[in-house]
């Protein structure tokens, strides 16, 4: 059974860096792009990027300035930094796998995360 | 950025009927377009992929259909458990998008 999960703080404040982790079992970590993604309430899925399991990495332009991924395949884990955040920046993000050509088959419940002072 | 647009924006039906919507690409992405269903306060969940292609698990109440720039998702025998906000996503190339929504209600 393939899981995964999201961590993090909910409540994150202006121009601070927000740092998520997800976490991975059921599934082994190659052949597979792990993906965050978010949303806000009322509002279609935006993606915000992905990270092979060789650490390549692509994101969504609107965002790249202020993202970075990481992978830590020995303990089944991806994370995401997104620096300088906004209000904007609050959202339900969801961390989830992309398989073949990409679909995304596999996603965590989601975090709200909140920018607020 | 491949802009998804999808009609109608909400669509209500009865139970046991047929519904259709349909999901249009800014260009041509071949078959490469997937359909989710989200249900409030859960993350989507995957219907079809490579716009026709039932996904493991899925009922076969589903069936995605088209290519080039017009998709559509066509749901059977309507049930209660179908309400949902039904989302279309390319693939085709970066960034990956999705479209706007349609709202089913019954």
């Amino acid at each position: 059974q393939v899981q995964l999960q999201e961590s993090g703080p909910g409540l994150v404040k202006p121009s601070e860096t927000l740092s998520l982790t997800c976490s991975v079992s059921g599934a082994p970590i190659s052949d597979y792009l792990w993906t965050w993604i978010r949303q806000t309430p009322g509002e279609r899925p935006e993606w915000i990027g992905h990270i092979s399991h060789s650490g390549s990495t692509n994101y969504n332009p609107f965002l790249e300035s202020r993202v970075t991924m990481s992978l830590d395949s020995s303990r089944y884990q991806f994370s995401l930094k997104l620096r300088s955040v906004t209000a904007a920046d609050t959202a339900v993000y969801y961390c989830a796998r992309g398989r073949g050509q990409i679909v995304f088959d596999y996603w965590g419940p989601g975090i709200l995360l909140t920018v607020s002072s | 950025d491949i802009q998804m647009t999808q009609s109608p924006p909400s669509l209500s039906a009865s139970v046991g009927d047929r519904v259709t919507i349909t999901c249009q690409a800014s260009q041509d992405i071949s078959d490469s377009l997937n359909w989710y269903q989200q249900k409030p306060g859960k993350p989507p969940k995957v219907l079809i992929y490579d716009a026709s292609s039932l996904e493991i698990g899925v009922t076969l109440k589903f069936r995605g259909s088209g290519s080039g720039t017009h998709f559509t998702l066509t749901i059977n025998s309507l049930q209660p458990e179908d309400v949902a906000t039904y989302y279309c996503q390319q693939y085709d190339s970066l960034p990956y998008t999705f479209g706007q929504g349609t709202r089913l209600e019954i």
